[in-house]
């Protein structure tokens, strides 16, 4: 069954504004995981937060991530019109074998 | 070098015809994956495979069947397609699943 749900469905902001994306998940997990899609392409890892990390960063991207509320936030700082693209969570499964994605937050960057 | 490549990119066919989609990679990864995402975006696992076992999401209908040659190639084969079918499909690479998947190109599925 879905783990990860993204909110909001789509937020669109401007050039050099942050952008700030949550993802919810129902059970306990190893690691969360957060891509990038942009429209016609396929999945781009972003970043990976283990259970036992509460944040993380990568370059212009930060992670956190709350067991104790089953959520993770991505902050995008200095956003750009190359941002604009689809952001999933993604969280492993139960059963070991898969990830299993939240159904994304659509990000517009215009300039 | 593409890291997972998907073919073909585009695949427009009728109802009832069987067809492939090959994928293959160049990771050196033990672990593949197929997912399939529908319109809305939405991306569910179907198969996971590594060159131990595989394991299928107990929803996908058996007229889908994943086929191994090697560790480098998982191909998708899909019976008797229906309408519902038309979506896109993607493959995917990781070392395991504790690790960052890399996904190929995706394959763009219609069924007529």
């Amino acid at each position: 069954s879905q783990q990860g749900e993204e909110d909001p469905q789509a937020l669109s902001i401007q050039e050099g504004e942050n952008a700030t994306m949550n993802c919810s998940y129902k059970t306990s997990i190893n690691n969360l995981q957060w891509y990038r899609q942009n429209s016609g392409r396929g999945l781009v890892h972003l970043i990976l937060i283990r259970s036992n990390e509460r944040e993380k960063h990568s370059g212009r991207l930060r992670v956190t991530l709350d067991t104790s509320k089953k959520s993770s936030s991505l902050l995008i700082t200095a956003s750009r019109a190359a941002d604009t693209a689809s952001y999933f969570c993604a969280t492993d499964s139960n059963s070991g074998y898969a990830l299993n994605f939240g159904k994304g937050t659509s990000l517009l960057v215009t300039p | 070098d593409t890291a997972v490549s998907q073919t073909p990119k585009y695949l427009v066919t009728q109802m009832g015809n069987d067809k492939s989609i090959k994928c293959e990679q160049n990771l050196g990864h033990d672990t593949m994956y197929w997912y399939k995402q529908d319109s809305k975006k939405f991306l569910k696992i179907m198969f996971s495979y590594n060159n131990k076992e595989l394991i299928i999401n107990e929803t996908v209908p058996n007229r889908f069947s994943p086929k191994s040659p090697d560790k480098a190639h998982l191909n998708l084969h899909i019976n008797s397609l229906e309408l519902g079918d038309s979506a896109v499909y993607f493959c995917a690479s990781s070392q395991d699943l504790r690790y960052e998947q890399y996904f190929g190109p995706g394959t763009r599925l219609t069924v007529t």
